[in-house]
């Protein structure tokens, strides 16, 4: 069974631009959960989305958004992109079991 | 606050040698417990799972970990460390009632000496 799809694997932005990534979970997984990763940070939970909800959101702010789709894939936007946004950002998808299945991450870079 | 914390940022051992790597939480009840492992650029692979029940899990790779309610630790272990084992490693936790927003550990940095 395939896996947690995140697309595309690199992408290089300018400082004020906007970028959206893609992440399409595992079949019949209804959750799906972004994390930003980056050298001084650490992980840290962006958002989850089940059922096209937000269910929880972590500290981050406006400019970090996203949606999920009635086919359960997800887009996570982020807009007037900084330096510091520049990252790795990794999805989750998951069922009722609580066990998160990670994708392999985009690596966006802003210069 | 509540926390996790994996108090060694790198630790380097010998291939074949045994290998613990160390995991506190600070939560108010027992949460879900989690290691997961990350190659350079990849994402997180699930090594193993504490829900309930056996406080002494059993995972994939030959990793163990062991629940300790005392000392809210959850230790993850490997009796003979393989070259190939070298890579990051996540301590995470999940509240009961938390959906599924997970917290992370800061990692442990595992390097493989031949």
């Amino acid at each position: 069974k395939a896996g947690v799809t995140q697309t595309p694997r690199y992408l290089i932005k300018t400082r004020g631009q906007q970028v959206t990534l893609s992440c399409s979970p595992i079949s019949g997984h209804r959750s799906v959960s972004w994390y930003q990763q980056t050298p001084g940070q650490g992980l840290q939970f962006l958002f989850e989305y089940f059922s096209e909800t937000q269910r929880n959101k972590g500290n981050f702010p406006g400019r970090f958004s996203g949606r999920q789709f009635s086919n359960s894939r997800s887009e996570m936007n982020v807009s007037t992109l900084e330096l510091g946004d520049s990252a790795l950002y990794l999805c989750a998808s998951s069922t009722s079991d609580r066990v998160n299945t990670f994708g392999s991450g985009t690596r966006l870079t802003v210069v | 606050a509540q926390s996790v914390t994996q108090p060694d940022i790198h630790i380097t051992v010998s291939e074949g040698a045994s290998l613990e790597l160390r995991c506190n939480y600070s939560y108010g009840a027992t949460p879900y417990l989690f290691w997961y492992v990350q190659s350079p650029g990849q994402g997180l692979q699930l090594l193993l799972k504490y829900f309930s029940g056996d406080t002494l899990v059993q995972g994939i790779k030959g990793f163990e970990a062991e629940f300790k309610r005392s000392q809210s630790s959850f230790n993850l272990r490997k009796p003979s460390v393989h070259w190939s084992d070298a890579a990051e490693y996540f301590c995470a936790v999940l509240l009961s009632g938390g959906y599924q927003k997970v917290t992370f550990g800061t990692g442990t940095k595992l390097q493989v000496i031949p």
